[in-house]
């Protein structure tokens, strides 16, 4: 199985930036995508092939990456924002991340 | 507007089965590749099973493999997970999902809103 290593929770302040990283030990091609998740929830697509946003997401919202090293950011945060957030790659079967609980500072 | 709404979740036996559901809505069902999601209480998302667009080839992580299956009816748009030997571990939310591009088994572009599985003696 491909691991996915997520940075752990993050603390942020409306309108600042913030990089949540997701790391693999094999290269998943450019196939990671990012989902959004609130509590009692289910999981939204946000990101799709690394860098493409899905339908209606906001353009604060970008990813980026390549190989085994890819990035999600958002720029800037609203409180609305306030979530986890989980890679997933589907290059070699399909695993996810743990998952970075975003909170308010 | 596409529309995945799971049921038949509910407390169950260890070693015992259970068939959860996914009626799809608001999109051609034959043309998408099919998956069922699973999340733990307070844990992560994991892969459980893939169906492809005809239902002829079905895909599965080692952790559930010989015990789940997935199947498909397109003629009435629904999604199926019949569960086998169930285990303390298979404790979790189900989502149906649906992938991002006909024929493709890509992204889970879209999410239903989960069935709970609660297995416990």
């Amino acid at each position: 199985d491909t691991v996915l290593t997520q940075s752990p929770a993050l603390a942020v302040s409306p309108g600042e930036r913030v990089t949540i990283s997701c790391r693999t030990r094999e290269s998943v091609n450019i196939l990671m995508h990012w989902y959004q998740q609130k509590p009692g929830q289910q999981p939204k697509l946000l990101v799709y092939k690394t860098s493409n946003l899905a339908s209606g997401v906001p353009a604060r919202f970008s990813g980026s990456g390549s190989g085994t090293d890819f990035t999600f950011t958002i720029d800037p945060v609203e409180t609305d924002d306030i979530a986890t957030y989980s890679c997933h790659q589907s290059g070699n079967s399909d695993t996810f991340g743990a998952g970075t609980k975003l909170e308010l500072k | 507007e596409v529309q995945l709404v799971e049921s038949g979740g509910g407390l169950v036996q260890p070693g015992r089965s259970l068939k959860v559901s996914c009626a799809a809505s608001g999109f051609t069902f034959s043309h998408y590749y099919m998956a069922w999601v699973r999340q733990a209480p307070k844990k992560g998302l994991e892969w459980v099973a893939t169906i492809s667009t005809s239902g002829s080839n079905t895909y599965y992580p080692d952790s559930v493999k010989g015990r789940f299956t997935i199947s498909r009816d397109n003629a009435k748009s629904g999604l199926y997970l019949q569960m086998n030997s169930l285990k303390s571990e298979d404790t979790a939310t189900y989502y149906c999902a649906r992938q991002g591009q006909p024929g493709y088994n890509d992204w889970f572009a879209y999410w239903g809103q989960g069935t709970l599985v609660t297995v416990s003696s």
